[in-house]
């Protein structure tokens, strides 16, 4: 069964600092892998996707993941943390065939951010 | 342009009573769903429609869950006979495109 794995619950970094959330993913075939943002009382914001190509993807506010399929990872990377970054992050895989069909997400990471 | 919206936005209901939650899906989304967010269970797919196909169920935790959507649009939620575990954010979502789905704000139920 596809599953999505996010180890860290909670993560507290300094403005400024680099941050990596980690997501590991359960998959028989090829993934479709995302990242959504949840910001306090809002509903979840894509933040970027992988479908094929390129393992290194760009997003929206200055993140990026790269997808490692001999690690099943997808990590989320962003080089310098803004206060307003602090959010609840979750990992997805869209699970099962045909281009449309439900996303299986991991538990989350909820980022503060120290000033 | 206009995203998904839902409403109501925040619902508190008796336990025992039926509720009905509404999502307006992107206009020219042919796929939507229904997602419960809540403390216990994280995020969990309930249902979707795609087009004119039958509706994937496989989500629904019980059968006093359903949902329909009438003329390829809007969609509703109905839990009846509400329970204490049914409090949850529920969360709508569309899709014009292979998995990039676009969420609600949500609908905060609270069953007392």
């Amino acid at each position: 069964a596809q599953s999505v794995t996010q180890p860290d619950i909670h993560i507290t970094v300094s403005e400024g600092a680099s941050l990596e959330l980690r997501c590991n993913y359960s998959y028989g075939a090829t993934p479709y892998l995302f990242w959504y943002v949840q910001s306090p009382g809002q509903g979840l914001q894509l933040l970027l996707k992988y479908f094929s190509g390129d393992t290194l993807v760009q997003g929206i506010k200055g993140f990026e993941a790269e997808f490692k399929r001999s690690q099943s990872s997808f990590n989320l990377r962003k080089p310098s943390v803004h206060w307003s970054d602090a959010a609840e992050y979750f990992c997805a895989v869209g699970a099962g065939s045909g281009g449309y069909n439900k996303l299986i997400f991991g538990a989350g990471t909820r980022l503060a951010v120290h000033p | 342009g206009a995203g998904v919206s839902q409403s109501p936005s925040n619902k508190v209901t008796e336990k025992g009573k039926d509720v009905e939650l509404r999502c307006d899906p992107i206009s020219g989304h042919t796929a939507l769903y229904w997602y419960r967010q809540s403390l216990g269970q994280g995020l969990e797919f309930l249902i979707y429609f795609q087009g004119n196909s039958a509706p994937d169920k496989s989500g629904l935790p019980s059968d006093r869950f359903s949902a329909e959507r009438t003329g390829g649009s809007v969609s509703t939620l109905t839990i009846q006979r509400t329970q204490q575990e049914d409090s949850a954010v529920y969360l709508c979502a569309s899709s014009a495109r292979h998995y990039e789905q676009y969420f609600g704000p949500g609908t905060r139920l609270t069953v007392t």
